[in-house]
């Protein structure tokens, strides 16, 4: 079965830390889409990143990184030097590459508070 | 831009009402997704449809239905609205194209239910 573990229920920081979430998922797939979203208070997930499979190759987007090992099964995303504004709950997902539809496997998300 | 639009922010309603929650995008893609998230469960998926008048259940589909007359529009009904119905609901759509965006799915602002 596909499955996606966020360990991390509630990380706080001081502002201009670095935080890592972790994300590790499970999937009998060789073909796969991992993505993380960000659900800021006013509710709607917004879309961070998509990465496929085949391609492992660690991103960097400003001041965030992804780190993708499919020999740990894990897709952990990193925020460098964070900022209040990246309070939010941010959800990693695992998608199901089955017809046409590409369900999305959600984790239990992490809720992220970054303090003054 | 994708734009994924919900009727109501916040909704109340009393047991036993019939509840219709309204969602339309305007990217032309072909599925369409309805979630509820509730507070340590993550997204759970309700209904998907992958075309115009074409459903399935996803993994909590008792007592919510669903329609997509138009390509644009999906709507989930509560029947006859419960307690334990009280819940985010958060719409999500897709391409089915191949390509950089498969399997992205993009969401919108949610609507806050509560059921009295």
């Amino acid at each position: 079965a596909q499955k996606v573990t966020q360990a991390q229920t509630e990380i706080s920081v001081v502002e201009k830390e670095d935080v890592t979430l972790d994300c590790v998922y499970e999937t009998r797939d060789t073909t796969y889409y991992l993505f993380w979203y960000k659900q800021p208070p006013s509710g709607e997930l917004v879309f961070l990143i998509r990465r496929n499979s085949f391609d492992e190759q660690n991103e960097i987007s400003g001041r965030y990184s992804w780190n993708f090992q499919k020999s740990t099964s894990s897709f952990n995303f990193t925020i460098t030097a964070s900022q209040v504004v990246d309070s939010a709950v941010y959800f990693c997902a695992l998608s199901e590459l089955g017809g046409a539809t590409n369900k999305l496997i959600f984790g239990t998300g992490t809720l992220l508070a970054v303090q003054p | 831009d994708v734009k994924v639009t919900q009727s109501s922010r916040y909704l109340v309603k009393r047991t036993g009402e019939k509840v219709f929650l309204e969602c339309v995008q305007d990217m032309d893609h072909e599925n369409m997704f309805w979630y509820r998230q509730d507070p340590g469960l993550g997204l759970r998926l309700i209904y998907f449809s992958y075309d115009v008048k074409m459903k399935e259940k996803g993994d909590i589909p008792e007592g919510y239905s669903v329609s997509r007359e138009k390509k644009e529009r999906f709507s989930l009904i509560l029947e006859s609205a419960s307690t334990n119905q009280t819940s985010m609901y958060l719409c999500a759509s897709s391409s089915q194209l191949t390509g950089w965006e498969l399997g992205t799915q993009y969401f919108g602002p949610g609507t806050r239910l509560l059921v009295l």
